[in-house]
């Protein structure tokens, strides 16, 4: 089982439409979450912090359940310049500490 | 704002050869951090670094890497003996603090092997 897992989409949606992104964890002990944006051949920027209560940024949301291990990411009102790839960050304490990218998923917002 | 800074922004370089990427983490961060992108996939952790010396690193980073912070601003990554497939995107990044706290990234560096 990959250690951090994403739906590599791609996801193609209008502009305005709510868009969806799952992620799942393998290691139960994973300690802090994060989405990032990465813009093709580009660095990856952090998105949001995923917290356990889940938090609201603008037109995100994100959401983690450790129950079941899985992250999420909503987007509403989607905007041309939305479209990136969307990359699931999972960070193991695992002695020091190890970050984890999924592979990520791609989203087209289309006029 | 603050950036993580990179350079060369593309290295090209003969197989075999070394090469040393270099960049300057934001000021007041504590941690550092190296992570390779090779075309179409996935970013991979390589090496993280904090007070000095290395804190974690993954099953990449072998013998032919090294990492160093050789005064108080840059922190270089070091591939002794490069082969074809070390061709990648390097990130540098750092954090405030470690324990999982947002990592901010460099724009990266290009490395082409030939």
């Amino acid at each position: 089982r990959k250690e951090v897992e994403q739906d590599p989409g791609p996801f193609n949606v209008p502009e305005g439409a709510t868009v969806a992104f799952n992620c799942t964890y393998s290691n139960s002990a994973s300690q802090s979450f994060f989405w990032y944006r990465q813009d093709c051949r580009k660095e990856p920027k952090l998105l949001m912090s995923v917290y356990s209560s889940g938090n609201e940024d603008g037109r995100f949301t994100a959401q983690l359940n450790r129950a079941s291990q899985y992250i999420s990411l909503l987007i509403r009102d989607s905007k041309l310049s939305d479209s990136a790839t969307y990359l699931c960050v999972v960070t193991e304490n695992t002695g020091g500490f190890k970050t984890i990218f999924g592979a990520g998923t791609r989203l087209f917002v289309k006029a | 704002e603050p950036e993580v800074t990179q350079t060369p922004s593309h290295q090209v370089t003969q197989m075999g050869q070394e090469v040393i990427l270099r960049c300057v983490p934001i000021s007041n961060h504590l941690y550092f951090y190296w992570y390779r992108q090779i075309l179409g996939q996935k970013v991979e952790f390589l090496v993280s670094f904090y007070n000095n010396e290395i804190s974690e690193k993954s099953e990449i980073f072998d013998d032919q890497f090294s990492v160093e912070r050789p005064d108080g601003s840059n922190f270089t990554l070091k591939i002794r003996s490069t082969k074809l497939e070390d061709s990648a995107m390097y990130f540098c990044a750092s954090s405030p603090q470690g324990r999982g706290q947002p990592q901010h990234f460099g724009d990266g560096t290009r490395l082409s092997i030939l």
